[in-house]
């Protein structure tokens, strides 16, 4: 079993739709990632959190310290939201574990 | 524009031969990161420097060395390559020492081994 596990690994949506994408950890972490990979392959940070909840535009990032658990929201999704997205967390030290990724398909 | 360069952007080369990937963190952060992406791996942590120090390693070969410079630069050197060895390398740079850190992500070197 990863450390860090998301779900789904797929996600297809409507324009429009609201999209949740989960993420959950088996140890303790100080702070959790969420990460955007486009197709042409960059990575770019959407959220580093530690507790609580962080919204930027129509994105919103939750956590639960004692769940271990965290989400990821995308409020009216939109085609140019489609990507991979990808939660970690520093399992040990500074040591990022990934997630496997979830592939967002938002068609028009 | 995340303010981490890497170059080259794109790499051929052959089996056996040693390549060298470089990285230039954002102004102000000391810790860069090395990552590996495979298709069938997914993103792995290699190995993180901080100023100029090996802070954290992770699942670095043997064959693959790295060096973080006064300039803070990194640089990660990859030999005796292998086909398996074809990826996408990312560095990441971060104010933090731990991964506590917002991450700035560099675009990004896709190696191909023939």
């Amino acid at each position: 079993k990863n450390e860090v596990e998301q779900s789904p690994q797929n996600l297809t949506a409507q324009e429009g739709e609201f999209i949740t994408i989960n993420c959950s950890y088996s140890v303790g972490i100080s702070a959790l990632h969420w990460l955007q990979q486009h197709p042409g392959g960059g990575i770019v940070s959407l959220f580093m959190l530690s507790s609580g909840k962080k919204k930027h535009g129509r994105l919103i990032a939750t956590i639960n310290i004692q769940e271990k658990h965290s989400s990821l929201h995308i409020t009216a999704s939109h085609p140019r939201d489609s990507a991979v997205y990808i939660c970690a967390a520093p399992t040990s030290g500074s040591r990022l574990t990934f997630g496997e990724g979830t592939q967002l398909t938002v068609n028009p | 524009d995340s303010g981490v360069t890497q170059t080259p952007k794109h790499l051929i080369t052959a089996t056996g031969q040693r390549v060298t990937l470089r990285c230039s963190p954002r102004s102000g952060d000391l810790s860069v990161y090395w990552y590996q992406q495979s298709l069938d791996q997914g993103l792995q942590f290699l190995i993180q420097y901080y100023n100029g120090e090996e802070r954290a390693k992770g699942n670095i070969l043997e064959r693959f060395s790295a060096q973080q410079f006064p300039d803070l630069h990194s640089e990660l050197n990859l030999s005796s390559l292998e086909l398996g060895d074809s990826a996408l390398y990312f560095c990441a740079s971060s104010v933090a020492s731990q991964g506590t850190g917002e991450l700035f992500f560099g675009e990004g070197s896709r190696l191909t081994v023939l």
